[in-house]
C-alpha cells in the first residue's frame, strides 16, 4: 500500500520569497514515481514536476524543484521567487512504476497563499 | 486536441436518482481513471481502466459503476445517488509506454455533483 502525507494544511508566504511544501511517503514498491500537482481556485489539476525513485538528480522545472531525500522518504516541493499566481492548493502524489501498480495516490494537499 | 473532457460540468440530483458522467479523451491513452475530491481529503480513486473493455476497483468504489466500451470514453454511473456522493469528480488519462517510464496523468476539468 502507498501513503502520502502532507502535514501543512495551509501556508502563507510573502511574494518573491521561496517556499517549501512538505511531502513524505510510504511504499513497499522498489521503484516508484513522485508527482506534484497544482490546483488553482478554478479547479483544474496542473502537473508541475516528477521525480523517479532511481533518478540520480533532483528534478527541476523552471521555478519548481523537488528536494528528494529517498532515505527519509520525503519529496518536498520548492518554489523559488514566489508569485501571486502561485496561490493554490498543491498535491503530492505517488505511483508504482511497474505494470500492475497503476494507481496514483494523493496526499490531502497544502493550501498556499502568497501575500503581496 | 481537446485533451480530457468531462460532461456535465455541474449537476444537482435528488437522493435515489441515477446519472452517468462521461469522460472522453482524444490522446489515444490506454489508462483512464475516475477520482472524487472532497474537502480535506485530497483525490481518491473510485475506479480505473487499463484498456478498452477493462475496469478495476479503486479506493472508494462502492455506489459507483463504470464502463469502458470504447478506448476514448470512460463512463461513471451512479445508480441511486446519496448525499454522501456530493463531491467534485475528476477523470484522468495517461499513456503507458514501457514499464519503468513516467507517464504524466492528464486531468479533466471536473464535474461538481450535488445530491440533495
Amino acid at each position: 500500500a502507498q501513503k502520502i502525507t502532507q502535514t501543512q494544511p495551509g501556508m502563507f508566504v510573502q511574494e518573491k520569497e521561496a517556499v517549501t511544501l512538505d511531502c513524505t511517503y510510504d511504499t513497499s514498491d522498489p521503484s516508484y514515481g513522485l508527482f506534484w500537482y497544482k490546483q488553482p481556485s478554478s479547479g483544474e489539476m496542473i502537473f508541475l514536476i516528477y521525480q523517479g525513485s532511481y533518478d540520480q538528480q533532483n528534478a527541476t522545472e523552471g521555478r519548481y524543484s523537488l528536494n528528494f531525500q529517498k532515505a527519509r522518504k520525503s519529496a518536498n516541493l520548492v518554489i523559488s521567487a514566489s508569485q501571486l499566481g502561485d496561490s493554490a492548493m498543491y498535491f503530492c502524489a505517488m505511483r508504482g512504476v511497474y505494470f500492475g501498480n497503476e494507481k496514483l495516490t494523493f496526499g490531502t494537499g497544502t493550501r498556499l497563499t502568497i501575500i503581496p | 486536441n481537446a485533451g480530457v473532457t468531462q460532461t456535465p460540468k455541474f449537476r444537482v440530483l435528488k437522493t435515489g436518482q441515477s446519472m452517468t458522467l462521461l469522460c472522453a479523451q482524444d490522446m489515444n491513452h490506454e489508462y483512464m481513471y475516475w477520482y472524487r475530491q472532497d474537502p480535506g481529503m485530497g483525490l481518491r480513486l473510485i475506479h480505473y481502466s487499463v484498456g478498452e473493455g477493462t475496469t478495476a476497483k479503486g479506493e472508494v468504489p462502492d455506489g459507483y459503476n463504470v464502463s469502458r466500451l470504447k478506448k476514448q470514453n470512460f463512463l461513471l454511473g451512479l445508480e441511486s445517488a446519496a448525499p454522501s456522493q456530493t463531491s467534485v469528480y475528476f477523470c484522468a488519462s495517461r499513456q503507458t509506454r514501457t514499464s519503468g517510464s513516467m507517464d504524466e496523468q492528464f486531468f479533466g476539468p471536473g464535474t461538481r455533483l450535488t445530491v440533495l
